[in-house]
């Protein structure tokens, strides 16, 4: 199994630029959510879904759009980049088991710059 | 104030040594997890618990529920333990979301 994967795991944009960060995972995992990491504060949860054709807004949703037509993928959409969206992003993914979850695993990271 | 707190934010110590990061939190809580994240950037989970202790390796981590408060022990540490350990829990009402602290610096020195 790959598990979570990320892609780019670099990336510029420039201020108003759009682009869509990608997430996969190979796990069968119904939960799958996005969190960014800035310096000096936890991991921020920005959007998440529990399962294909279900998605919610996180802790920091304003910017970014997500969508999971099918069970692997869970991209994440930068309408309009701005400064303030430069930081490292992660994707996690997870399961149920009689309905609590369990541990998440994470993908490597897409490092993001906006100028 | 966050709803999880860990201490200390820093922490170097020698090869050898037994160390203690702290994890506080103010909410109701269906699962704690502790995370480690490697100066690459990688993070992986190495516990999920909702009482009680768990033992890997070197590695131990424990829960006291009714004082809100868990403990990631580190026996005869290693350089290669350096890394940012996380603590995050599940609030009882929040379903499948995490809440993560800031994360604690550890730096074992040969």
């Amino acid at each position: 199994n790959a598990g979570v994967t990320q892609t780019p795991k670099f990336q510029v944009l420039k201020t108003g630029q759009s682009m869509t960060l990608q997430c996969a995972q190979d796990m069968n995992h119904e939960y799958m959510s996005w969190y960014r990491q800035d310096p000096g504060m936890g991991l921020r949860l920005i959007h998440y879904s529990v399962g294909a054709g279900i998605t919610d807004q996180g802790e920091v949703p304003n910017g970014y759009n997500v969508s999971r037509s099918t069970t692997e993928d869970f991209p994440l959409r930068l309408l309009s980049a701005a400064p303030s969206q430069t930081s490292v992003y992660f994707c996690a993914s997870s399961y149920s088991t009689s309905g609590s979850y369990n541990e998440q695993f994470f993908g490597p990271g897409t490092r993001l710059t906006v100028l | 104030k966050n709803e999880v707190e860990q201490s200390p934010q820093n922490l170097t110590a020698q090869e050898g040594e037994f160390i203690t990061i702290n994890c506080s939190y103010s909410v109701g809580i269906s699962a704690l997890h502790w995370l480690q994240q490697h100066p690459g950037g990688g993070i992986v989970s190495l516990f999920m618990l909702s009482s009680g202790k768990k033992k890997h390796g070197r590695l131990i981590a424990t829960i006291n529920i009714q004082e809100k408060h868990s403990s990631l022990h580190i026996t005869a540490s290693h350089p290669r333990d350096s890394a940012v350990y996380i603590c995050a829990v599940r609030e009882e009402t929040s379903g499948s979301r995490l809440t993560f602290g800031e994360g604690t610096q550890l730096t074992v020195n040969p």
